[in-house]
């Protein structure tokens, strides 16, 4: 079965930092790249960050709104996608989802597989 | 940035409807529109892809096509599942964007 599996979310002050984990099981890790998609409580879905297989460009890419503060990484030999969310803000406040960005040829990319979602709330 | 454009942002419809949803991009994307569904609490769900491919398990009543520069995501008979909130997503440029979402409930 496939999983993924966020966690790290919680609580956190303005401008203080947090490190999201997304554990991954029943997929070929090292060959899938993966983003970040978040959610604003009772608002639509953001995407935040992407980061491509190590075994292709392994490219990051992120969303202006969060560029310099948040940093997508990988361990693949532990099937882990990581963010890394510095100097945060009330703004950032949301669910943050992990999901699969899955190429399906002819330039074709999609969220194929998503995670429950971690909690972020960023507040005094 | 791309800026999708979905319509309507709500809809009431009852069991056995068929309805359609629209997503309009503000310059070209291919064929390189998603669409997602999303009931409460829950993480959204992929239902078509590349503008008009079924993923594998989603039933047939789904169906997805594009319209000159209109993306269109068709429910042929509403179940009641079917009942959420539905978002269209373009993968042609980054950063990736999202419409506003539909929210889809019973009349």
């Amino acid at each position: 079965e496939v999983q993924l599996v966020e966690s790290g979310g919680g609580l956190v002050q303005p401008g203080r930092s947090l490190r999201l984990s997304c554990a991954t099981s029943g997929l070929t890790f090292s060959y899938s790249a993966m983003s970040w998609v978040r959610q604003a409580p009772g608002k639509g879905l953001e995407w935040v960050s992407f980061i491509g297989s190590n075994t292709f460009d392994g490219r990051t890419e992120y969303a202006a709104s969060v560029k310099g503060r948040f940093t997508i990484s990988r361990d693949d030999s532990k099937s882990i996608a990581y963010l890394q969310m510095n100097s945060l803000r009330t703004e950032d406040s949301a669910v943050y989802y992990c999901v699969r960005d899955y190429y399906g040829g002819s330039s074709h990319w999609y969220f194929d597989l998503w995670g429950r979602g971690t909690l972020v709330t960023v507040s005094s | 940035d791309i800026q999708m454009t979905q319509s309507p942002s709500s809809l009431s419809a009852s069991v056995g409807d068929r309805v359609t949803i629209t997503c309009r991009a503000s310059q070209s994307i291919s064929h390189s529109l998603n669409w997602y569904q999303q009931k409460p609490g829950k993480a959204p769900k992929l239902l078509i892809y590349a503008a008009s491919n079924l993923q594998s398990g989603v039933p047939s009543r789904f169906s997805g096509d594009l319209s000159g520069t209109d993306f269109t995501l068709t429910i042929s008979s509403l179940q009641p599942e079917d009942f959420a909130t539905y978002f269209c997503q373009q993968s042609d440029f980054f950063p990736y964007t999202f419409g506003q979402g539909t929210t889809l409930e019973i009349k």
